[in-house]
C-alpha cells in the first residue's frame, strides 16, 4: 500500500501566520492527492483535489502544490475559522490511503 | 441537492457483524461511486472501500477478509458489513460521494 507521510502531526499556530503542511507519498501518485479540512464533531470538507485544484466554496487563501513526491497545503494569513485538523489522501492507486493528520492549535 | 446520510445501530458486541446503510439523494447510484471512511476516536482517517457506479467494488486490504459493500440501486442505499468487530473497530463511520460529498457519519461502539 502507498504510505503518505504527513508532517507536522500538530502544529501551535498564531492568526495572520501562514502554514505549510506537507505529504510524501512512498511512491508516485502522480497528482491525485487532496486535501481535508476537519472540525470537531464534523465531517470532513473537501479543500484541495487533484493536488493544486480549490475546491468549490473553499477561500482563495488555502493552495495546494506539489514538489516530486511532496504534497503540501499552505494557508495564507491564518483566520480563526480554519483551526482544525487536516488530512491528505492519495487517490491514484487502491486501497486508497490518508495521512496521519495535522492538528493546528492557537499559541 | 446531494445528500448521504448514514444509519446503523450504534453498538455492537465483540465478535459481531456491523451492518451500516448509506442512504443517498440527489445523485444516482449508477453515476457516482461511493466509498466508507471511517475514524476511530481522536485518531486519522481509515478509507474502507468502495462501490463503483458500475457495481464494482474495492476494498482496503486490511479490512477485505471481513469487509462487503453493496448496494440496492432502487432503493439509493449503499450497504456496509463488516464481521468480526473487536474494540479497535470503534469510531465514526463516513460514506462520501466522489470524496467531495460527506455524510455526517455515524457512531459505532464495539463492546461488551
Amino acid at each position: 500500500d502507498i504510505q503518505m507521510t504527513q508532517s507536522p502531526s500538530s502544529m501551535s499556530v498564531s492568526l495572520g501566520d501562514t502554514v505549510t503542511i506537507t505529504c510524501r507519498a512512498s511512491q508516485d501518485v502522480g497528482i491525485y492527492v487532496n486535501w481535508f479540512q476537519q472540525k470537531p464533531g464534523k465531517s470532513p470538507r473537501r479543500m484541495i483535489y487533484r493536488a493544486t485544484n480549490l475546491a468549490d466554496g473553499v477561500p482563495s487563501r488555502f493552495s495546494g502544490s506539489r514538489s516530486g513526491s511532496d504534497y503540501s497545503l499552505t494557508i495564507s494569513s491564518l483566520e480563526s475559522e480554519d483551526v482544525a485538523d487536516y488530512h491528505c489522501l492519495q487517490y491514484d492507486e487502491y486501497p486508497y490511503t490518508f495521512g496521519a493528520g495535522t492538528k493546528l492549535e492557537l499559541k | 441537492q446531494v445528500q448521504l446520510t448514514e444509519s446503523g445501530p450504534g453498538l455492537v458486541h465483540p465478535s459481531e457483524t456491523l451492518s451500516l446503510t448509506c442512504t443517498v439523494s440527489g445523485f444516482s447510484l449508477t453515476g457516482y461511486s461511493v466509498y466508507w471512511v471511517r475514524q476511530p476516536s481522536g485518531k486519522g482517517l481509515e478509507w474502507m472501500g468502495r462501490m463503483r457506479y458500475n457495481g464494482d467494488t474495492s476494498y482496503n486490504s486490511a479490512l477485505k477478509s471481513r469487509l462487503s459493500i453493496s448496494r440496492d440501486t432502487s432503493k439509493n442505499q449503499v450497504f456496509l458489513k463488516m464481521n468480526s468487530l473487536q474494540t479497535d473497530d470503534t469510531g465514526t463511520y463516513y460514506c462520501t460521494r466522489d470524496l467531495a460529498h460527506w455524510g455526517q457519519g455515524t457512531l459505532v461502539t464495539v463492546s461488551s
